[in-house]
């Protein structure tokens, strides 16, 4: 599987959109983003995935770019209870099934 | 999305014993769970993929005689620590791959393993 590469920190204000970058210059035609996020002592939740065309759902958004060498996780409207460590995998769908996680991004969202 | 339980939540134990914990997939069926541990301050790291039916697979590293795992129907993963020592002290979490949902992996809630 690619390997990705995320901000270490990042900090944003409560209300604000948040944009998590993640770069994964060596993704391969068949893998997907994945973006998990963890939340202190609990297990890690997912938040939504992609393939190449940009996804939205209830918690966020993923923007891929065209040549899909990286791509963004937008939370819309900052709460604090969107502060967490957000992991950006990349993965074959089918066949290897395996999360490898990073050290993600850990996201503080400031009141 | 899917559920995913763990149980215990946290668990003490004295060193020396054996530590059972499960993982079930509460609405849908999973043939293939994982097994991760976390120490403080750090990423994940995958431990074991466990399939219905069939032996788990181990990454290297991992201990398959101390880390035993049983996965006997479609909705249940168990992970026994066995000999427990301190070192083993640790969070474990477990993961349910859900086939009807592109085979995306939900978690647990994660086991908090302390050995005295």
């Amino acid at each position: 599987d690619a390997k990705t590469t995320q901000p270490t920190s990042m900090d944003c204000a409560e209300g604000r959109a948040a944009n998590l970058p993640c770069n994964h210059s060596t993704i391969s035609g068949n893998e997907y983003v994945y973006w998990y996020r963890q939340i202190h002592s609990q297990g890690p939740q997912y938040i939504i995935h992609g393939l190449k065309n940009n996804e939205t759902n209830e918690m966020a958004s993923l923007i891929i770019t065209e040549d899909r060498k990286s791509s963004t996780l937008i939370l819309p409207h900052a709460t604090l209870r969107d502060t967490a460590v957000y992991y950006c995998i990349v993965r074959v769908d089918m066949g290897a099934q395996k999360l490898v996680f990073g050290q993600g991004t850990r996201l503080t969202i400031n009141p | 999305g899917a559920v995913v339980s763990q149980h215990p939540s946290w668990v003490i134990c004295k060193s020396g014993t054996s530590v059972k914990i499960e993982c079930r997939s509460l609405d849908f069926q999973a043939t293939t769970m994982f097994w991760y541990r976390q120490f403080p301050k750090q990423s994940l790291m995958l431990m074991a993929t466990s399939n219905e039916g069939s032996k788990a697979t181990y990454e290297q590293g991992v201990e398959k005689d101390k880390f035993l795992i049983n996965h006997a129907s479609l909705t249940l993963s168990t992970l026994t620590v066995t000999s427990a020592h301190p070192e083993d002290s640790s969070f474990y979490i477990c993961s349910a791959r859900a086939e009807r949902e592109s085979n995306t992996q939900y978690f647990g809630p994660g086991t908090r393993l302390t050995v005295l």
